[in-house]
């Protein structure tokens, strides 16, 4: 699967719109870039994932730019519930097998 | 989704004893599970990929001597720390796959003294 990089941590006010890049030049043409996250003594807890196209559900919006080397989370109006590891990852569907690599993450922090 | 309990949650035990984690799949049917550990501040590692009816497959580096895992239905798989030692308290998280999504276990949060 391809590497992903993303920054070690964000700050975030409460309310606002937090916007968490990554970047994933090598990623392959048959890869989702998937995300999820990690409350402190948790699982991961999925949040989206897309090919292409711009997706949107209950929890965030994915951007993923035209190119597909990178692309951008975004939770709309961030709650102190919100703070978490935000983790991006690249994975071929249609496999049971194939598991998520996780790397680094971002630690979000929503503030008051 | 499918949902993922592990049991117990939190666990604290003597050194050089054993202790076994149990993953369960309430809702699918899972030929493949995998164990992940994660130390504080750390991501999470994959372990092993445990497979129902077979032998589990351990990435490199971790001993299936000391970690042994059993996956003798489509919906429970275990793992043992056998021999615990303080080194080995960490956060273990199970997890299965889907055909889009891979679904994770609450974890168990393994304290060896």
């Amino acid at each position: 699967d391809a590497k992903t990089t993303q920054p070690t941590s964000m700050d975030c006010a409460e309310g606002r719109a937090a916007n968490l890049p990554c970047n994933h030049s090598t990623i392959s043409g048959n890869e989702y870039v998937y995300w999820y996250r990690q409350i402190h003594s948790q699982g991961p807890q999925y949040i989206i994932h897309g090919l292409k196209n711009n997706e949107t559900n209950e929890m965030a919006s994915l951007i993923i730019t035209e190119d597909r080397k990178s692309s951008t989370l975004i939770l709309p109006h961030a709650t102190l519930r919100d703070t978490a590891v935000y983790y991006c990852i690249v994975r071929a569907t249609g496999n049971a097998g194939n598991m998520l690599t996780f790397g680094g993450g971002t630690r979000l922090m929503v503030k008051p | 989704g499918a949902v993922v309990s592990q049991h117990p949650s939190r666990v604290i035990c003597k050194s050089g004893t054993s202790v076994k984690i149990e993953c369960r799949s309430l809702d699918f049917q899972a030929t493949t599970m995998f164990w992940y550990r994660q130390f504080p501040k750390q991501s999470l590692m994959l372990m092993a990929t445990s497979n129902e009816g077979s032998k589990a497959t351990y990435e490199q580096g971790v001993e299936k001597d000391k970690f042994l895992i059993n996956h003798a239905s489509l919906t429970l798989s275990t793992l043992t720390v056998t021999s615990a030692h303080p080194e080995d308290s960490s956060f273990y998280i199970c997890s299965l796959v889907g055909y889009n999504e891979q679904f994770f276990g609450p974890g168990t949060r393994l304290t060896v003294l």
